[in-house]
């Protein structure tokens, strides 16, 4: 079974607070994803990647950025939090040609 | 669109009965499609997929059915259980890397 790992389940920060998501894969996939998902807006792709060091931006990249120094790692970083940025936060990874393997989310509550 | 929480569209069933979930998609070029499963609190869970070249595919009590010609996709849950209670939603693979969430449907089921 595809593994998608998240490092934490829940985080509570502080506004102005420089923000680390981590995210592991165990298939090997060359495609890692970030979306936020919030209720009523659904799942909003935030940044992917599609190789190691290589990122593009998705529908909602302002105020976070990204980085994959190595294939099964996928790294979200939210320069400095603010109060908006409070979501559930998902990473997915992709075979090529394949569909979506979320894992199972981080709830970010910025205070 | 993408829409999941507070005011989805609800199915409730009885245990035991078949349900169907349907998800009209926008774009008649995507060629990929897929169902997940979302439960509270947790992240989506890749459910059954199918390609545009085909019409149905099944899986273990799932079946999706593709209707090309009214952009229609179909979810049934053969013998619904308790434990299938979640958010339902479908994605289109509408081009490079780009997945596009449908508006889920939140199943209840009753013992």
């Amino acid at each position: 079974d595809v593994k998608v790992t998240q490092s934490s389940r829940y985080l509570v920060k502080r506004t102005g607070e420089k923000v680390f998501l981590e995210c592991v894969q165990d298939m090997d996939h060359e495609n890692m994803f970030w979306y936020r998902q919030d209720p009523g807006l659904g799942l909003r792709l935030i940044y992917f990647s599609y190789d190691v060091k290589m990122k593009e931006k998705g529908d909602i990249p302002e105020g976070y950025s990204v980085s994959r120094e190595k294939k099964e790692r996928f790294s979200l970083i939210l320069e400095s939090a603010s109060t908006n940025q409070t979501s559930m936060y998902l990473c997915a990874s992709r075979p090529v040609g394949g569909g979506l393997f979320f894992g199972s989310g981080t709830q970010l509550s910025v205070l | 669109g993408e829409s999941v929480g507070l005011h989805l569209p609800t199915l409730s069933v009885q245990e035991g009965d078949n349900s169907i979930i349907n998800c009209a998609y926008s774009n008649s070029a995507s060629d990929y499609f897929i169902w997940y499963k979302q439960e509270s609190g947790k992240g989506p869970q890749f459910i059954i997929d199918i390609r545009s070249n085909m019409d149905k595919r099944q899986g273990q009590r799932v079946t999706v059915l593709l209707n090309k010609t009214v952009k229609h996709l179909s979810l049934q849950i053969a013998a619904t259980q308790p434990g299938d209670s979640a958010v339902y939603f479908c994605a289109e693979n509408t081009g490079f890397q780009k997945l596009v969430f449908g508006t889920g449907t939140r199943l209840l089921v009753s013992p």
